[in-house]
């Protein structure tokens, strides 16, 4: 079945205690994205990336890192996370390298900073 | 002003009824618009997307562009019950490769 899919599901974590959210997708997508959506704010995205080794900020990217060293895995990372990254997090693959087209999301990875 | 902009709504229209989602951006280098439907809890999904001026029709769905404008919008025919859900529009500049959504409009769908 083709799809997106993150780990975990449900986090809670303390202030300053590093954390990675994965991200796989098992359709040979280009294109790999990170959106953050909080009430009011709608879907904000983090960091996006064109290909393996390519990646670029988005409108978001502040205390988050990314890396793409396979084709398939988009992993997230905060190496300090603060209250203010308490979101819901998805993580979504595109064919096109260019992000103009259909986005497939993942579930999402409910995040809680304490 | 942002750069995608959506009535938060939400929007109630009766069952059978045409439900209209407006969605204006602000950067006229925009080249390609999509909306997605995300249901309470649940990641979002492409109903449509459209490149050009006009209209472009899928089943009960169309939507409409008008770049002059920096509009475009969602048309919604004989709604559903199972249509209620939040509606996001989302705009990529094309070349820039970064895609921008919309706060999205709650559509309710009253039996």
């Amino acid at each position: 079945e083709a799809q997106v899919t993150q780990n975990p599901r449900y986090l809670i974590t303390v202030t300053g205690k590093k954390l990675t959210v994965t991200c796989s997708q098992n359709m040979n997508h280009e294109y790999m994205s990170w959106y953050r959506q909080d009430p009011g704010l709608g879907l904000r995205q983090i960091y996006y990336s064109m290909n393996v080794e390519v990646t670029d900020k988005g409108d978001v990217p502040e205390g988050y890192k990314v890396s793409r060293k396979e084709k398939r895995n988009f992993p997230l990372i905060l190496e300090s996370p603060s209250p203010n990254q308490t979101s819901l997090y998805f993580c979504a693959s595109s064919l096109s390298t260019s992000g103009d087209n259909e986005q497939f999301f993942g579930p999402g990875t409910r995040l809680t900073v304490l | 002003q942002k750069e995608v902009e959506q009535n938060s709504g939400p929007l109630s229209v009766p069952e059978g009824a045409i439900a209209s989602l407006n969605c204006t951006y602000s950067d006229r280098v925009s080249q390609s618009f999509f909306w997605y439907r995300q249901y309470s809890g649940k990641s979002p999904e492409l109903i449509m997307s459209i490149y050009s001026n006009g209209d472009k029709e899928d089943g009960r769905f169309t939507a409409q562009l008008n770049k002059a404008s920096q509009y475009v919008s969602l048309l919604i025919r004989d709604s559903q019950p199972s249509d209620s859900a939040t509606y996001l529009c989302a705009v990529n500049k094309g070349g820039y490769q970064k895609v921008t959504f919309g706060t999205g409009t709650k559509l309710q769908v009253i039996p």
